[in-house]
């Protein structure tokens, strides 16, 4: 049972660069997760999907972030016109919907670390 | 208000010996699960126990056990036999908004563990 991957682990970009990031879940799993971490804080919800739809999005989650996960497997999360700010460490997180609510198991993925000079 | 609240910032202890991790958390929500995460350095969120809220017997995963107390919304991790592989951020999680359908995971700002040998 493969876990969750994300691609790449480490991104160096100018800002104003786009760049784009890449989680594969877990295969079953239908829920998916972004979240963002900055240093010495607990991650920070962005956005999640159940199957392809996304259904809710933070508002930390500003016009330049957009994410998509067009057949209900992998998703990306692309950031247009970096900035410094945007330097954190992006996690993904998948989980198998239960018929009860608030008993989903997210299991995370390694991260993808982005800094942005 | 939906906050997690862990807090002992930083805390260690000798190998072998128990520690216990605090988190308090405010909802009005029923039923949930309540989650510890462990991040090693530069290494992977890992989930370590999660606690059904609708269940009086704590959860015991070999060495970690919880210790939770409902009506007080307390959520303790206790470690028995630290070993130095146990050296890492711990955070608490709880899903927020999950009796509404979304399980997001709201953390904690996490307390940092360190085992000495």
């Amino acid at each position: 049972d493969t876990g969750v991957s994300q691609d790449p682990r480490h991104k160096i970009t100018k800002r104003g660069q786009n760049v784009t990031f890449r989680c594969d879940p877990i295969s079953e799993h239908n829920r998916l997760y972004w979240y963002r971490q900055t240093l010495g804080q607990g991650p920070e919800f962005l956005t999640y999907f159940q199957n392809e739809a996304q259904l809710e999005k933070s508002r930390l989650l500003s016009d330049r972030f957009s994410a998509e996960r067009p057949k209900g497997s992998f998703s990306t999360l692309e950031i247009q016109r970096t900035e410094q700010g945007d330097s954190a460490m992006y996690l993904c997180a998948s989980s198998l919907l239960t018929s009860r609510p608030g008993t989903d198991t997210q299991y995370f993925g390694p991260g993808t670390r982005l800094t942005v000079l | 208000a939906q906050t997690v609240t862990q807090s002992q910032p930083e805390m260690s202890v000798q190998e072998a010996e128990t520690v216990t991790l605090s988190c308090t958390y405010d909802t009005s929500e029923s039923n949930y699960y309540l989650f510890w995460y462990k991040q090693p350095p530069s290494r992977q969120m890992i989930l370590v126990i999660r606690q059904e809220a609708y269940k009086q017997q704590n959860a015991t995963e070999n060495r970690f056990s919880v210790n939770f107390q409902k009506a007080a919304k307390s959520f303790s991790l206790k470690i028995s036999d630290s070993q130095l592989g146990d050296t890492a951020m711990y955070f608490c999680a709880f899903p927020f908004g999950s009796n509404f359908g979304n399980e997001k995971l709201t953390f904690g700002t996490g307390t940092r563990l360190t085992i000495i040998p």
